[in-house]
């Protein structure tokens, strides 16, 4: 297993810019989420989704879209870039069957915008 | 929302000696306290994890205490390697969408 995988691990864009941080994981979980980690404000959530088809608001989640067309994938798209939103974003997976809710998170990419 | 406060920000113990994280959180319907360490460049990892209804769980090195009542929980690490260097974050959960993490400790275990 690959666990939880993310691309680009770093990226660099300009303001007004826009992409979509991957995430992907083949452990066949439900859940799924994006975080944003900044220096003294630990990991907040962005969005989240408890399955294909349904997702969910985090704690902050303006400038930022998500979707989940399938069980495995998760991406996160910054529409038009703004420099606040430079950070080290994380995605996570968990089974949550049973209240299992161990996340299981990817590598990160280190996104700076100019 | 639920508040997760953690201290201290920054920790240094000498190799051998324990390490204390404390954490306190301010909802009541919270239910479930991972601790979570992170390595330099990497994502955060569960190392131990506790319920409500329990009120410590250990793990070799690694202990997790909850006071329900006080809403406080607290990692402690005992003879501390050099591999325990990281940053450790606490969090409440009340449920999957509703994970509040602290701040973080860094622990630097110094040889």
């Amino acid at each position: 297993n690959a666990g939880v995988t993310q691309t680009p691990k770093f990226q660099v864009l300009k303001t007004g810019q826009s992409m979509t941080l991957q995430c992907a994981q083949d452990m066949n979980h439900e859940y799924m989420s994006w975080y944003r980690q900044d220096p003294g404000m630990g990991l907040r959530l962005i969005h989240y989704s408890v399955g294909a088809g349904i997702t969910d608001q985090g704690e902050v989640p303006n400038g930022y879209n998500v979707s989940r067309s399938t069980t495995e994938d998760f991406p996160l798209r910054l529409l038009s870039a703004a420099p606040s939103q430079t950070s080290v974003y994380f995605c996570a997976s968990s089974y949550g069957g049973g209240g299992d809710f161990e996340q299981y998170f990817g590598p990160g990419t280190r996104l700076t915008v100019t | 929302g639920e508040n997760v406060e953690q201290h201290p920000s920054t920790l240094s113990v000498q190799e051998g000696d324990s390490a204390v994280i404390k954490c306190t959180y301010s909802d009541s319907a919270s239910n479930y306290f991972p601790w979570y360490k992170q390595e330099l460049g990497k994502g955060p990892q569960l190392i131990i994890d506790i319920r409500s209804n329990v009120g410590e769980k250990k793990d070799q090195r690694i202990a997790v205490t909850l006071n329900k009542t006080a809403k406080h929980f607290s990692l402690h690490i005992t003879e501390t390697q050099p591999e325990d260097s990281a940053v450790y974050f606490c969090a409440a959960a009340g449920g999957y969408q509703k994970v509040t993490f602290g701040i973080g400790t860094k622990l630097q275990v110094i040889p």
